[in-house]
């Protein structure tokens, strides 16, 4: 059945590590968007595609990174630049031109 | 600058009381407005919607009122069941911008 996956669930970074978080999707969505949130607060855009091999930065695109080279794979890489690192990461997709984004599951990262 | 504002961050409620949710905006462009609800640690999931067209949607135990004049929506749900306890989301949009998120406000729907 169609949906999002994230992986890893728990995701581990040592200091000056780049990581690397996987979004997928199966429902031919042509957008795909990664959102980071912290506690008590919203959802904050980092990058979205609306495309494949075309991606805009969000709000907070300092210390992140993206590629778009399918249209069903969105992986979001957290560089060393990215000072704050610890936090939900959340990978979402929509149809073009529709509202309604949906969501996968997250990925927690935390920094050893 | 918060375009997207949920005042209160928690809600108690009664099984069976109707909950309402509150959202306030800033931007009067604004034309689209969704309600997310999310357990933790898991990714929110879409409730409802309403275009700037209309001051009422409903679906189920969901309605989604619009007051574009005071730039506000609320969520209520009822009655309200325990399994209703979760961080509620409130995102608007223009166009085809992206999302705009609330900080959420959590329910606690007591048995």
């Amino acid at each position: 059945d169609g949906g999002i996956t994230q992986s890893p669930k728990y995701l581990f970074r040592k200091e000056g590590q780049n990581v690397t978080l996987s979004c997928e999707q199966n429902l031919n969505h042509d957008a795909m968007y990664w959102y980071r949130q912290d506690p008590g607060q919203g959802l904050r855009l980092i990058y979205y595609s609306q495309i494949v091999n075309d991606f805009q930065k969000g709000d907070i695109a300092e210390g992140y990174s993206v590629s778009r080279e399918k249209k069903e794979s969105f992986p979001l890489t957290v560089t060393s630049a990215q000072k704050n690192p610890t936090a939900f990461y959340l990978c979402a997709s929509s149809p073009a031109s529709v509202e309604t984004q949906y969501f996968g599951p997250g990925t927690r990262l935390l920094v050893l | 600058d918060q375009q997207v504002k949920q005042n209160s961050p928690s809600l108690s409620v009664q099984e069976g009381r109707i909950s309402i949710l509150n959202c306030d905006y800033t931007n009067s462009m604004f034309d689209y407005f969704l309600w997310y609800k999310k357990y933790p640690a898991e990714g929110p999931t879409f409730l409802i919607s309403i275009s700037s067209i209309k001051d009422k949607n409903e679906d189920g135990r969901f309605t989604v009122f619009l007051n574009k004049s005071a730039k506000h929506l609320s969520l209520h749900i009822v009655p309200s069941q325990p399994g209703d306890s979760a961080v509620y989301f409130c995102a608007a949009k223009r166009g085809y911008s992206t999302l705009t998120f609330g900080k959420g406000t959590m329910l606690l729907v007591s048995p």
